[in-house]
């Protein structure tokens, strides 16, 4: 139990760009997802918490317009890079929470060319 | 206050050995410990974790030991394998939000 799931796992595009990532909870509900950045051989960067049905809440100096999250299911989160640049390759990872334990997804390889 | 001191920073422990990693936290508000264990390019997964009115759990090779008075704990892996060779996250959690630590890269050796 408790699978997450992304897509998709890797996207290169170009400058300008927007980009959505899906994160899914496979056989249970999340009301709290979260979703991180990590950059090579450093530890996970929490961006915002995403709650359904509501406004996202994003860490201090993450860019809410630039980083767009939606979680419009119980199943469903979607976080969409908008106007992409190369600064924000990077590998993004949800969670969605059970209780006080996050499941992490795979991952989503982002590359800005 | 919001920190989670891990260390080492790397690892490297021949097959069948003990791999020790060591976190410290400074918010006494934390009530909940998880580690995680992260291939490269995979997403984390839970190990095993620990809330801080016990002092130990073991959950097959892996065992957290918690010292809350030192703000402390650490994670043990017994008879380290080849396949164990990831890295290490522990974190710190006291409301819904984790606090992780900054990671153990582990190299078990054949």
């Amino acid at each position: 139990g408790a699978v997450v799931s992304q897509h998709p796992s890797r996207v290169i595009c170009k400058s300008g760009t927007s980009v959505k990532i899906e994160c899914r909870s496979l056989d249970f509900q999340a009301t709290t997802m979260f979703w991180y950045r990590q950059f090579p051989k450093q530890s996970l960067m929490l961006m915002a918490t995403s709650n359904e049905g509501s406004k996202a809440t994003y860490e201090q100096g993450v860019e809410k317009d630039k980083f767009l999250i939606n979680h419009a299911s119980l199943t469903l989160s979607t976080l969409t890079v908008t106007s992409a640049h190369p600064e924000d390759s990077s590998f993004y990872i949800c969670s969605a929470r059970v209780g006080d334990t996050q499941y992490f997804g795979p991952g989503t390889r982002l590359t800005v060319l | 206050q919001q920190q989670v001191k891990q260390s080492p920073q790397s690892l490297i422990v021949q097959k069948g050995g003990i791999s020790i990693i060591n976190c410290a936290y400074e918010n006494t508000a934390f009530d909940y410990f998880p580690w995680y264990q992260q291939f490269p390019g995979k997403g984390p997964a839970l190990l095993i974790a620990i809330r801080p009115d016990v002092s130990e759990k073991k959950e097959g090779r892996f065992t957290i030991s918690f010292n809350k008075s030192a703000k402390q704990f650490s994670l043990h892996i017994m008879d380290s394998q080849p396949g164990d060779s990831a890295t290490y996250f522990c974190a710190g959690s006291g409301t819904y939000k984790y606090i992780f630590g900054t990671g153990t890269r582990l190299k078990v050796l054949a």
